[in-house]
Protein backbone atom coordinates (compact mmCIF):
# COMPACT_ATOMS: atom_id res chain seq x y z
CA UNK A 1 0.00 0.00 0.00
CA UNK A 2 0.73 3.51 -0.25
CA UNK A 3 0.26 4.45 3.32
CA UNK A 4 2.25 3.63 6.60
CA UNK A 5 1.26 0.42 7.92
CA UNK A 6 1.76 -0.93 11.03
CA UNK A 7 1.45 -4.31 12.67
CA UNK A 8 -0.71 -5.94 14.50
CA UNK A 9 -3.26 -4.06 15.01
CA UNK A 10 -4.01 -4.89 18.52
CA UNK A 11 -2.25 -6.92 20.50
CA UNK A 12 -2.92 -8.55 24.07
CA UNK A 13 -0.51 -9.50 26.12
CA UNK A 14 0.27 -10.56 29.74
CA UNK A 15 2.26 -9.02 32.14
CA UNK A 16 6.38 -9.40 32.21
CA UNK A 17 5.88 -10.73 28.09
CA UNK A 18 8.01 -9.31 25.46
CA UNK A 19 6.06 -7.46 22.54
CA UNK A 20 7.44 -6.29 18.77
CA UNK A 21 5.35 -3.62 17.26
CA UNK A 22 6.07 -3.55 13.39
CA UNK A 23 6.10 -0.22 10.95
CA UNK A 24 6.45 0.08 7.57
CA UNK A 25 7.13 3.63 6.26
CA UNK A 26 6.13 5.30 3.13
CA UNK A 27 8.79 4.15 0.68
CA UNK A 28 11.65 6.59 0.06
CA UNK A 29 10.89 8.61 3.39
CA UNK A 30 14.05 9.21 5.17
CA UNK A 31 12.60 9.97 8.82
CA UNK A 32 10.65 7.65 11.02
CA UNK A 33 9.04 8.19 14.57
CA UNK A 34 7.22 6.62 16.80
CA UNK A 35 4.87 7.78 19.38
CA UNK A 36 2.52 6.49 22.36
CA UNK A 37 -0.92 7.70 22.66
CA UNK A 38 -3.66 7.23 25.83
CA UNK A 39 -7.57 7.55 24.81
CA UNK A 40 -8.04 11.35 24.13
CA UNK A 41 -4.86 12.35 24.96
CA UNK A 42 -1.99 13.87 22.30
CA UNK A 43 0.69 11.73 20.90
CA UNK A 44 3.93 11.34 23.44
CA UNK A 45 7.08 11.52 21.60
CA UNK A 46 9.91 8.21 22.24
CA UNK A 47 11.88 8.00 19.10
CA UNK A 48 12.88 9.42 15.89
CA UNK A 49 14.96 8.15 13.10
CA UNK A 50 17.08 9.64 10.33
CA UNK A 51 17.56 6.29 7.88
CA UNK A 52 19.36 3.74 10.15
CA UNK A 53 20.47 5.44 12.99
CA UNK A 54 18.40 7.01 16.11
CA UNK A 55 18.60 10.40 15.62
CA UNK A 56 16.48 11.56 19.13
CA UNK A 57 15.44 8.45 21.81
CA UNK A 58 14.80 11.02 24.48
CA UNK A 59 11.07 9.72 24.72
CA UNK A 60 11.64 6.62 26.00
CA UNK A 61 10.56 6.25 28.78
CA UNK A 62 13.26 3.09 30.79
CA UNK A 63 15.45 1.01 29.21
CA UNK A 64 12.38 -1.61 28.76
CA UNK A 65 11.85 0.27 25.32
CA UNK A 66 13.69 -0.16 22.46
CA UNK A 67 13.51 0.51 18.71
CA UNK A 68 15.57 -0.18 15.48
CA UNK A 69 15.48 0.36 12.00
CA UNK A 70 18.49 -1.93 10.60
CA UNK A 71 18.06 -1.01 6.78
CA UNK A 72 16.58 2.77 6.86
CA UNK A 73 13.25 1.23 6.18
CA UNK A 74 11.11 -0.81 8.25
CA UNK A 75 11.40 -0.42 12.12
CA UNK A 76 10.08 -2.53 15.12
CA UNK A 77 9.67 -0.97 18.81
CA UNK A 78 10.16 -3.92 21.42
CA UNK A 79 8.78 -3.90 24.67
CA UNK A 80 10.40 -6.08 27.70
CA UNK A 81 8.79 -6.96 30.45
CA UNK A 82 5.93 -5.62 29.44
CA UNK A 83 3.74 -3.44 32.63
CA UNK A 84 -0.24 -2.62 32.68
CA UNK A 85 0.92 1.02 32.56
CA UNK A 86 2.32 0.44 28.61
CA UNK A 87 -0.66 -0.08 27.29
CA UNK A 88 -1.62 2.45 24.81
CA UNK A 89 -1.95 3.05 21.03
CA UNK A 90 1.63 3.05 19.56
CA UNK A 91 1.67 5.19 16.41
CA UNK A 92 4.37 5.37 13.61
CA UNK A 93 4.74 7.97 11.45
CA UNK A 94 7.48 8.72 8.32
CA UNK A 95 8.22 12.17 6.89
CA UNK A 96 9.99 12.71 3.25
CA UNK A 97 12.86 15.18 3.74
CA UNK A 98 10.33 17.80 5.05
CA UNK A 99 6.86 18.95 5.72
CA UNK A 100 4.54 16.47 7.29
CA UNK A 101 3.83 13.68 9.18
CA UNK A 102 2.13 10.88 7.49
CA UNK A 103 0.92 8.43 10.61
CA UNK A 104 0.02 4.59 10.32
CA UNK A 105 -3.32 3.63 12.15
CA UNK A 106 -1.50 2.72 15.28
CA UNK A 107 -0.82 -0.68 17.47
CA UNK A 108 -2.78 -0.93 20.40
CA UNK A 109 -0.66 -2.82 22.97
CA UNK A 110 -3.31 -4.35 26.56
CA UNK A 111 -1.38 -5.51 28.89
CA UNK A 112 -3.61 -7.76 31.20
CA UNK B 1 7.37 15.34 27.31
CA UNK B 2 4.45 17.54 26.16
CA UNK B 3 5.74 21.24 25.39
CA UNK B 4 2.45 22.13 23.81
CA UNK B 5 -0.66 22.73 26.28
CA UNK B 6 -4.03 22.98 24.77
CA UNK B 7 -7.38 24.01 25.76
CA UNK B 8 -10.25 23.21 26.19
CA UNK B 9 -9.22 19.61 26.68
CA UNK B 10 -13.22 18.94 25.65
CA UNK B 11 -15.91 20.83 23.98
CA UNK B 12 -19.41 19.42 22.81
CA UNK B 13 -21.37 22.22 20.92
CA UNK B 14 -24.41 22.28 18.76
CA UNK B 15 -24.37 22.34 14.56
CA UNK B 16 -23.53 25.63 13.55
CA UNK B 17 -21.90 27.26 16.54
CA UNK B 18 -18.27 28.73 16.47
CA UNK B 19 -15.64 27.62 18.78
CA UNK B 20 -11.97 28.49 19.45
CA UNK B 21 -8.90 26.05 20.50
CA UNK B 22 -5.63 27.09 22.02
CA UNK B 23 -2.26 25.49 21.99
CA UNK B 24 0.06 27.44 24.24
CA UNK B 25 3.69 26.77 25.25
CA UNK B 26 6.51 28.60 26.68
CA UNK B 27 9.10 27.72 24.13
CA UNK B 28 9.49 29.04 20.75
CA UNK B 29 8.79 27.10 17.70
CA UNK B 30 10.15 27.51 14.26
CA UNK B 31 6.71 25.93 12.67
CA UNK B 32 3.59 24.19 13.88
CA UNK B 33 1.37 22.00 12.55
CA UNK B 34 -2.30 21.27 13.35
CA UNK B 35 -3.91 17.65 13.06
CA UNK B 36 -7.09 16.29 12.97
CA UNK B 37 -7.50 12.59 14.47
CA UNK B 38 -10.42 10.09 14.18
CA UNK B 39 -11.10 7.44 16.25
CA UNK B 40 -8.45 4.36 15.24
CA UNK B 41 -7.00 6.67 12.76
CA UNK B 42 -3.91 8.30 12.98
CA UNK B 43 -3.59 11.83 12.80
CA UNK B 44 -4.18 13.69 9.55
CA UNK B 45 -2.59 17.44 9.04
CA UNK B 46 -4.76 20.03 8.16
CA UNK B 47 -1.95 23.08 8.08
CA UNK B 48 1.64 24.22 8.47
CA UNK B 49 2.30 27.72 10.27
CA UNK B 50 5.61 28.66 10.08
CA UNK B 51 5.62 32.64 10.34
CA UNK B 52 4.95 34.45 13.59
CA UNK B 53 1.65 35.93 13.06
CA UNK B 54 0.57 34.25 10.11
CA UNK B 55 -3.14 33.46 9.17
CA UNK B 56 -3.88 30.90 6.97
CA UNK B 57 -7.42 29.58 6.27
CA UNK B 58 -8.75 25.93 4.81
CA UNK B 59 -13.15 26.91 4.15
CA UNK B 60 -14.23 27.24 7.32
CA UNK B 61 -10.92 26.81 9.83
CA UNK B 62 -8.62 29.29 10.63
CA UNK B 63 -5.42 29.46 12.00
CA UNK B 64 -2.81 31.70 13.67
CA UNK B 65 0.25 31.69 14.77
CA UNK B 66 1.25 33.43 17.38
CA UNK B 67 3.81 36.68 16.62
CA UNK B 68 6.07 35.34 18.69
CA UNK B 69 5.52 32.03 17.26
CA UNK B 70 5.16 29.92 20.96
CA UNK B 71 0.95 29.93 20.43
CA UNK B 72 -1.50 28.92 17.99
CA UNK B 73 -5.06 28.61 17.88
CA UNK B 74 -8.05 27.20 15.19
CA UNK B 75 -11.42 28.68 14.99
CA UNK B 76 -14.20 26.96 13.65
CA UNK B 77 -16.92 28.84 12.04
CA UNK B 78 -20.24 27.31 11.81
CA UNK B 79 -19.34 23.70 13.39
CA UNK B 80 -20.26 20.36 11.39
CA UNK B 81 -20.82 17.08 12.64
CA UNK B 82 -18.06 16.00 10.07
CA UNK B 83 -16.22 18.56 12.20
CA UNK B 84 -15.82 15.59 15.20
CA UNK B 85 -12.32 14.97 16.04
CA UNK B 86 -9.52 14.84 18.33
CA UNK B 87 -7.64 18.37 17.57
CA UNK B 88 -4.14 18.06 18.29
CA UNK B 89 -1.05 20.79 17.33
CA UNK B 90 2.62 19.86 16.64
CA UNK B 91 5.38 22.00 17.40
CA UNK B 92 8.79 22.05 15.89
CA UNK B 93 11.46 23.62 18.44
CA UNK B 94 13.15 27.03 17.43
CA UNK B 95 16.79 24.63 17.48
CA UNK B 96 15.72 21.51 15.49
CA UNK B 97 14.53 20.79 11.82
CA UNK B 98 13.13 17.36 12.93
CA UNK B 99 11.76 17.18 16.30
CA UNK B 100 7.71 17.51 16.34
CA UNK B 101 5.74 17.50 19.86
CA UNK B 102 2.01 17.20 20.06
CA UNK B 103 0.27 19.11 22.65
CA UNK B 104 -2.69 17.86 24.90
CA UNK B 105 -5.24 17.42 22.21
CA UNK B 106 -8.65 18.61 22.07
CA UNK B 107 -11.15 16.55 21.95
CA UNK B 108 -14.52 18.06 19.44
CA UNK B 109 -17.86 16.52 19.12
CA UNK B 110 -20.51 18.59 17.20
CA UNK B 111 -24.19 17.62 17.94
CA UNK B 112 -26.40 17.76 14.74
Amino acid sequence: GAGVSQTPSNKVTEKGKYVELRCDPISGHTALYWYRQSLGQGPEFLIYFQGTGAADDSGLPNDRFFAVRPEGSVSTLKIQRTERGDSAVYLCASRPGGGELFFGEGSRLTVL
Amino acid sequence: TQLLEQSPQFLSIQEGENLTVYCNSSSVFSSLQWYRQEPGEGPVLLVTVVTGGEVKKLKRLTFQFGDARKDSSLHITAAQPGDTGLYLCAGVPGDTGNQFYFGTGTSLTVIP
